[in-house]
């Protein structure tokens, strides 16, 4: 079935770590995009990439690090440089840049502990 | 400027009707959508409609849009237990050059059987 994978569902992190977030499309889909989810808010944009080696930063992008070397794999890395990092983090996939068929992943939920 | 405004709950009585009310504030052309979350999971598009529209029904779900009022609803007839969820408004101002959608606080169904 095609689709966009999050991995983990859960992660924790220790204060001054980094820590990867693994998003994989097989929808053949062009752009990619990282959310951030907090409590009683909408979702912010990280990051997004809407081709391969290529990639912008979003609203939110500091403390934040991504990758995009294949087209079905964009990576986000939360780094220390992140004071607030627990939240809950989407990734999407689209085919074209008006998002009629955006697609969602089930999302990580990541806890500094 | 962007900016897309919920109310963040609403409770109803199984079978009754739910509408969730957004409003919007961007006066370019845009594409208006609606979004469910269940709890702990990603975001899965409900249906979308274009700013030069004015309603779009799909089964149970119907969305009004006035672009006077640049105000955008969703009824949910009927509505049923295994709606209870979180509902997002988002928009995509055309043109767009990122596909970002801006989204809003979300909306809590919550419905009492």
């Amino acid at each position: 079935d095609g689709g966009i994978t999050q991995s983990p569902k859960y992660l924790f992190r220790k204060e001054g770590q980094n820590v990867t977030l693994s998003c994989e499309q097989n929808l053949n889909h062009d752009a990619m995009y990282w959310y951030r989810q907090d409590p009683g808010q909408g979702l912010r944009l990280i990051y997004y990439s809407q081709i391969v080696n290529d990639f912008q930063k979003g609203d939110i992008a500091e403390g934040y690090s991504v990758s995009r070397e294949k087209k079905e794999s964009f990576p986000l890395t939360v780094t220390s440089a992140q004071k607030n990092p627990t939240a809950f983090y989407l990734c999407a996939s689209s085919n074209d840049r008006v998002n009629t068929e955006a697609f969602f992943g089930q999302g990580t939920r990541l806890t500094v502990v | 400027g962007e900016d897309v405004e919920q109310s963040l709950f609403l409770s109803v009585r199984e079978g009754d009707s739910s509408v969730i009310n957004c409003t919007y504030t961007d006066s370019s052309s845009t594409y208006l959508y609606w979004y469910k979350q269940e709890p702990g999971a990603g975001l899965q598009l409900l249906t979308y409609i274009f700013s030069n529209m004015d309603m779009k029904q799909d089964q149970r779900l119907t969305v009004l849009l006035n672009k006077k009022d640049k105000h955008l609803s969703l009824r949910i007839a009927d509505t049923q237990t295994g709606d209870s969820a979180i509902y997002f408004c988002a928009e995509i101002p055309i043109p767009s050059n990122t596909g970002k959608l801006i989204f809003g606080q979300g909306t809590t169904l919550q419905v009492k059987p």
